[in-house]
């Protein structure tokens, strides 16, 4: 069946430091991959997705590449702040005709000043 | 436009009673999606429905839940008899159901299910 693995949280980072949180997926086709965030008490925000190998996606100075060799799609970020502090979700979607999002555990990131 | 929204955004339910969750989507979409997340779980997909059709309910208990999406009003998810493993946040997505590899799907806030 289709699977995401997320490095295990909480994470805890001091402002400007450099963030990866570890994404691996098992899927029977090939998958369209997102990451979400989800603030303190909201739903969850489309961060960034990468619909086909070597598609790197990108927002607010989030990174992730989709990397078919590895079956990873690792979220980065440079320099972190405050605000980024969330649980962040790395989900799965296969191909046309497909709806279902298979979502990870998700990682709490705490960002101290 | 506004985004998705759920109502209640929380609900407390002693053992037994029922609960009424309540889904509106974005303007123009015709496609909802439920997700339950239990504590320190990621979301679990528990039914998609369009309007008046219920399209997959395949993650959905088979025993007290149901989920509709009339043709006027909200998206509802009703679960009877509520118990304690219902304690969970509920969340709500919709889209616009267009053709394409990819639909993003948009989340509403979600409704904080406790059980008492």
């Amino acid at each position: 069946g289709n699977s995401v693995t997320q490095m295990e949280g909480p994470v805890t980072l001091s402002e400007e430091a450099f963030l990866t949180i570890n994404c691996t997926y098992t899927a029977t086709g090939y998958p369209s991959l997102f990451w979400y965030v989800q603030y303190p008490g909201e739903g969850l925000q489309l961060l960034l997705k990468a619909t086909k190998a070597d598609d790197k996606g990108s927002n607010k100075g989030f990174e992730a590449t989709y990397r078919k060799e590895t079956t990873s799609f690792h979220l980065e970020k440079g320099s972190v702040q405050v605000s980024d502090s969330a649980v962040y979700f790395c989900a799965l979607k296969l191909g046309a005709g497909s709806y279902q999002l298979t979502f990870g555990k998700g990682t709490k990131l705490s960002v101290i000043p | 436009n506004a985004g998705v929204m759920q109502n209640p955004r929380h609900l407390v339910r002693r053992r037994g009673q029922e609960a009424r969750l309540r889904c509106s989507p974005m303007k123009g979409h015709s496609h909802v999606y439920w997700y339950r997340q239990l504590p320190e779980e990621g979301l679990k997909f528990m039914v998609y429905l369009q309007k008046e059709n219920i399209i997959d309910e395949s993650g959905m208990p088979k025993e007290r839940f149901s989920a509709e999406f009339p043709k006027e009003g909200p998206s509802i998810l009703r679960i009877q008899q509520v118990v304690r493993g219902d304690s969970a946040a509920y969340f709500c997505a919709s889209y616009t159901g267009g053709a394409g590899n990819y639909n993003e799907q948009f989340f509403g806030p979600g409704t904080r299910l406790t059980v008492l």
